[in-house]
């Protein structure tokens, strides 16, 4: 049981570029989310998903992009990439719909670079 | 709006100290769930605790125990005899039920253990 991973760990694109953030989860969890870690602001939630095929915008969905079409993948898109979007970026997962209590089970993080 | 606020952005402390990380908290529901998370150095996030608005015991588990006070809305995580081991960054977090599908994390407060 993996748990969450994600794909690449590290990564640098020059501005403009695009790429694909992955995130698998073997739990058979519902809810899936990408979150971005910047210093001294905590997390911020891009955007999540309630289910395959199903995904809204979080706090700060600007610039990037997702899709959910299997259940067990969540991916994350940059289209064109800016230096504002250096960060660490953090998928996780929950497995209760609307169940508050449920906490999230986070992967091991990306850490983007954009020059 | 909800919010989480981590006054304290960094603390030191010499091994065997005890440590109180402070997390206060708004929302408007009156159901609701706070956690505390742990980041180590290696980056991932670990879930450490999930206390409920009805539920104002507070818990102890092994060195670290944590002090929910409705009236004050705090929910304060101490660190007993603290060890090398513990210095990471630790979030608190706010999912309520009125808008379950976000968490809303603090800004993080890194706790430096030096032997």
């Amino acid at each position: 049981n993996a748990g969450v991973t994600q794909t690449p760990k590290f990564r640098v694109l020059k501005t403009g570029q695009s790429m694909t953030l992955l995130c698998a989860q073997d739990m058979n969890h519902e809810y899936m989310y990408w979150y971005r870690q910047d210093p001294g602001m905590g997390l911020r939630l891009i955007h999540y998903s309630v289910g395959e095929g199903t995904t809204a915008k979080g706090e700060v969905p600007d610039g990037y992009n997702v899709s959910r079409l299997k259940k067990q993948n969540f991916l994350l898109g940059l289209e064109s990439a800016a230096p504002s979007q250096t960060s660490v970026y953090f998928c996780a997962s929950s497995f209760t719909p609307g169940l508050a209590s449920d906490e999230q089970y986070f992967g091991p993080g990306t850490r983007l670079t954009v020059t | 709006a909800q919010k989480v606020t981590q006054a304290q952005t960094e603390i030191s402390v010499v091994e065997k100290e005890d440590v109180t990380l402070d997390c206060v908290y708004e929302t408007r529901d009156t159901t609701y769930y706070l956690f505390w998370y742990k980041q180590p150095p290696s980056g991932e996030l670990v879930f450490l605790i999930r206390r409920n608005s009805f539920d104002e015991q507070n818990e102890i588990s092994g060195r670290y125990s944590w002090n929910f006070q409705k009236s004050t809305s705090s929910f304060n995580f101490t660190i007993t005899a603290s060890q090398v081991v513990d210095s990471a960054v630790y979030f608190c977090a706010l999912r309520d039920e009125g808008n379950f599908n976000k968490f809303y994390f603090g800004s993080g407060t890194k706790l430096n253990v030096k032997p």
